[in-house]
């Protein structure tokens, strides 16, 4: 298994304003993934982190909005811009091994509030 | 429709009492089957795992899968205060590595009363 840290663990932001929210892992993983999960709701994938190179990010997300990054097999950051009150919500980070079974391995989240 | 759907509940039982979570989807492509226990305020942690189709058992759980149903369960034995949690179900039709991405359910708040 695997054990992920996100930070923040929280964080109450502007209107128009960016806020970038960090993942480690303990151990190297094949993929990273970042979700959005909003109260009530089900997991939504935003996008596959891809280690040096370019995200892969799920319709309705684009890389504008969600810049991602991953500069090696332990870490990403996940960028939410120019946010609104709609962008509130839980950001969730997880991780992957890989292999036949590829289960999935969560950070704590961050819940972060627009105004 | 919805690929995966969930009775978001609240569930409330008695301690002690059995459990049973279910799921639906309508993707004959799904083969792998797991459940996930999501505690207030913390990311989801995996609790079973299945591939395909019949039981998997593990301590006071048990994961079904009925793919000619397009139906699982989860149920939980001898309920504890402690199982108390939001259980999501999520599926896929292969190994990530393969690029199949996995469906969540929206999660059943479960909650048991000493």
């Amino acid at each position: 298994s695997a054990v992920i840290s996100q930070k923040p663990s929280r964080d109450i932001c502007q209107r128009g304003t960016s806020l970038t929210i960090q993942c480690q892992v303990d151990s190297q993983v094949t993929m990273m993934f970042w979700y959005r999960q909003q109260p009530g709701q089900s997991l939504t994938l935003i996008a596959t982190a891809n280690q040096g190179s370019e995200a892969t990010y799920e319709s309705g997300f684009v890389i504008d909005k969600f810049p991602i990054s991953r500069p090696n097999l332990t870490f990403s950051t996940l960028t939410v811009s120019n946010m609104s009150p709609e962008d509130s919500s839980i950001y969730l980070c997880s991780g992957s091994q890989g292999g036949d079974t590829d289960t999935q391995y969560f950070g704590p989240g961050t819940r972060l509030t627009v105004l | 429709q919805k690929e995966v759907e969930q009775d978001p509940g609240p569930l409330s039982v008695p301690e002690g009492a059995i459990v049973s979570l279910n799921c639906t989807y309508s993707n004959s492509a799904f083969q792998y089957f797991m459940w996930y226990r999501q505690y207030s305020r913390k990311g989801p942690e995996l609790l079973m795992y299945t591939y395909s189709s019949g039981n998997k058992e593990d301590g006071r759980f048990t994961a079904q899968v009925d793919k000619s149903s397009k139906y699982i369960s989860l149920f939980i034995r001898d309920s504890q205060p402690s199982d108390s949690a939001t259980y999501l179900c999520a599926m896929s039709a292969g190994a990530y590595s393969s690029a199949s991405k996995i469906i969540f359910g929206s999660g059943t708040r479960l909650s048991i009363r000493p």
